[in-house]
């Protein structure tokens, strides 16, 4: 079964920093562009970041651009965002999700949430 | 990296047809060929249902088609059922960036 679980969400203050995490199964990670997504409280969804298959091209969005870092360890078949300098604006639901130009299979999502 | 404009709501009777629009610009939906569509039920995570304008994953029923024209996609579901209730999300590749429509909640009345 084709699987991603995402974690690592939580509760953090202004300024601050989490990584999340996303575990892959049941398909090839090592040959698959992965992306993350979120979703604000009651919002539609945003993209965020995407990576190639080899970690050699990486996109992100520009509300996100210089405070967070996708990355991924094929040895691992994981996923991770590095978010730094978190904002309230980006509480949220953030997905994991696979593929590059569509995203096929989604993770359930981990809540991120930014507050003193 | 505007969000793509998708009307707020939609609705229809079970058995009839809706269609959703998704308007962008030449830089995104009017220029790829990389537009998807996605279905999310409430506290669910989204599903994908159309990818590359018009193709559809293994699994999704035929009921669901799309199709573009200039800056302007569109997603209809035929034959509406109540388990097609849902908020339907719009998506644009274009060049290095992704970006999301507004999103459209569909009512099957």
């Amino acid at each position: 079964e084709v699987q991603l679980l995402e974690s690592g969400g939580g509760l953090v203050q202004p300024g601050g920093s989490l990584r999340l995490s996303c575990a892959a199964s049941g398909f090839t990670f090592s040959t698959s562009g992965m992306s993350w997504v979120r979703q604000a409280p009651g919002k539609g969804l945003e993209w965020v970041s995407s990576i190639i298959s080899n970690g050699g091209n990486t996109n992100y969005a520009d509300s996100v651009k210089g405070r967070f870092t996708i990355s991924r360890d094929n040895s691992k078949n994981t996923l991770y965002l590095q978010m730094n300098s978190l904002r309230a604006e980006d509480t949220a639901i953030y997905y994991c999700a696979k593929g590059w130009f569509d995203m096929d299979v989604w993770g359930q999502g981990t809540t991120v949430t930014v507050s003193s | 990296q505007s969000a793509l404009t998708q009307p707020p709501s939609a609705s229809g009777s079970p058995g009839q047809s809706v269609t959703i629009s998704c308007t962008g610009t030449s830089s995104d939906v009017g220029g790829s060929n990389f537009v998807s569509w996605y279905q999310q039920h409430p506290g669910k995570a989204p599903k994908l249902m159309i990818y590359e304008v018009t193709k559809r994953p293994s699994g999704v029923p035929d009921r669901f088609s799309g199709s573009k024209s200039g800056n302007t996609a569109s997603l209809t579901v035929s034959g509406l059922q109540a388990v097609d209730e849902a908020d339907y999300y719009c998506s644009s590749y274009a060049g290095s960036n992704h970006v999301f429509g507004t999103g459209t909640k569909v009512t099957v009345l």
